[in-house]
């Protein structure tokens, strides 16, 4: 069975750094595309980053330069690390397996999400 | 970037109506489009992939159509179950944009 485990959120202040790691279980990490996706209190979704199999790493305008995702092979798990966080990077933060069916890519397994808040 | 744009941004429906959401997007994008569902505090949940193609375990009540910038995702009889807010996504091209999702209420 598939499945995702995120943690590491918590209160954070504004300038401070955290680290989001995503567990999984039931597939392997690193032969997968994975993606963050966060979503804003009362707000809908936004795509944050994504790892292709490949280890190329792609970024949302918004968190480019202060956001770096990887993943550790031996742990199957995924990683977002955050640095220089704003108020507006408060948000429940999602990871998410993204499967492909013959070139279409979609999010087919997500994990409950872990809670960012930046706040002094 | 691609925008996405769906509509309405909510509706008000009983169960048994036939609901239908559309997304538009701001450029040409074949059919790389999915639908999400999301409940309050839960994760979204993969409904359509390709614009038409049923995500394995989804009720056939659920259906997509589209191509190009005009998609549509359509509820043939709305359960109770499916109160909830809808998600476009497309796939095209990073970054894979979200529309602003369609909250469907009782």
């Amino acid at each position: 069975e598939v499945q995702l485990v995120e943690s590491g959120g918590g209160l954070v202040q504004p300038g401070g750094s955290l680290r989001l790691a995503c567990a999984a279980s039931g597939f392997t990490v690193s032969t997968n595309y994975m993606t963050w996706v966060r979503q804003a209190p009362g707000k809908g979704l936004e795509w944050v980053a994504e790892i292709y199999s490949g280890g190329s790493t792609y970024y949302a305008d918004s968190v480019k330069g202060r956001f770096t995702i990887s993943r550790h092979n031996s742990k199957n798990t995924l990683y977002v690390q955050m640095n220089s966080l704003r108020p507006e990077d408060t948000a429940v933060y999602y990871c998410a397996r993204v499967e492909d069916s013959s070139g279409y890519y979609f999010f087919d397994y997500w994990g409950q999400g872990t809670l960012v808040t930046v706040s002094s | 970037d691609i925008q996405l744009t769906q509509s309405p941004s909510s509706l008000s429906a009983s169960v048994g109506d036939r609901v239908t959401i559309t997304c538009r997007a701001s450029q040409y994008m074949n059919t790389y489009l999915n639908w999400y569902q999301q409940k309050p505090g839960k994760a979204p949940k993969l409904l359509i992939y390709a614009a038409s193609s049923l995500q394995s375990g989804v009720p056939s009540r659920f259906s997509g159509s589209g191509s190009g910038t005009d998609f549509t995702l359509t509820i043939s009889s709305l359960q109770p179950e499916d109160f909830a807010t809808y998600y476009c996504q497309q796939s095209f091209i990073t970054p894979r944009t979200f529309g602003q999702g369609t909250k469907v209420e009782i």
